[in-house]
């Protein structure tokens, strides 16, 4: 396909597990982003990747939040000792500048238990 | 404290009639503002942006007017169709950072045949 695709689509997980959400942006895209949409919310920045530059971090709400670009591609999320509160939609967007009008996959709905 | 707020949760129209969708922000430094539209399911798509040098931004049915001493901002979408519900996101990011988009919490948009 030709969009941003996620997976999972769904992910329901205990608290206190650790969880990877995966993002395949367009090709070619050079710029990656992360959100998040918790019920009743904006959606709220994550990270942001840039080519080879170093990625903004500054969303992350806390130290169980990593991710990681790999090739200038694929990105992994992954979230360490999962809690109720980090239940959420997660979006990822890519593309090709500095435009903030990325393309976002479909999300991955996470429910922690 | 929310720097871009969307008041109104929903707003039910006739096709055919325009539809309006407000938005405000807080942050002076914000100087691009963007528009997306989501279906259930689905990730945003990008609908329409503007610049804080201008005051309006037409795109076919759709316009966002921008009020830069009001801090307010408006979606009009003439005629609007039935296609056209969905909910809407409005968007804002700064100079040096405009990747990293502040949104409201969504106005979910009705349009009744």
């Amino acid at each position: 396909g030709a969009g941003v695709s996620q997976s999972p689509s769904n992910k329901v997980t205990e608290k206190g597990k650790d969880v990877e959400l995966r993002c395949d942006p367009i090709s070619g895209h050079t710029a990656l982003y992360w959100y998040r949409q918790s019920l009743g919310q904006g959606l709220e920045f994550l990270i942001y990747f840039q080519g080879n530059s170093a990625p903004d971090k500054s969303g992350l709400p806390s130290d169980r939040f990593s991710a990681e670009r790999t090739g200038g591609s694929v990105s992994t999320l992954t979230i360490q000792r999962t809690q109720q509160e980090d239940s959420a939609v997660y979006l990822c967007a890519s593309s090709t500048t500095w435009t903030a009008e990325g393309y976002f996959g479909p999300g991955t709905r996470l429910l922690v238990l | 404290d929310q720097q871009v707020k969307q008041n109104s949760p929903s707003l039910s129209v006739q096709e055919g009639r325009i539809s309006i969708l407000n938005c405000d922000y807080t942050n002076s430094m914000f100087d691009y503002f963007l528009w997306y539209k989501k279906y259930p399911a689905e990730g945003p798509t990008f609908l329409i942006s503007i610049s804080s040098i201008k005051d309006k931004n037409e795109d076919g049915r759709f316009t966002v007017f921008l009020n830069k001493s009001a801090k307010h901002l408006s979606l009009h979408i003439v005629p609007s169709q039935p296609g056209d519900s969905a909910v809407y996101f409005c968007a804002a990011s700064s100079e040096g950072s405009n990747y990293k988009l502040t949104f409201g919490k969504g106005t979910l948009l009705t349009v009744n045949p």
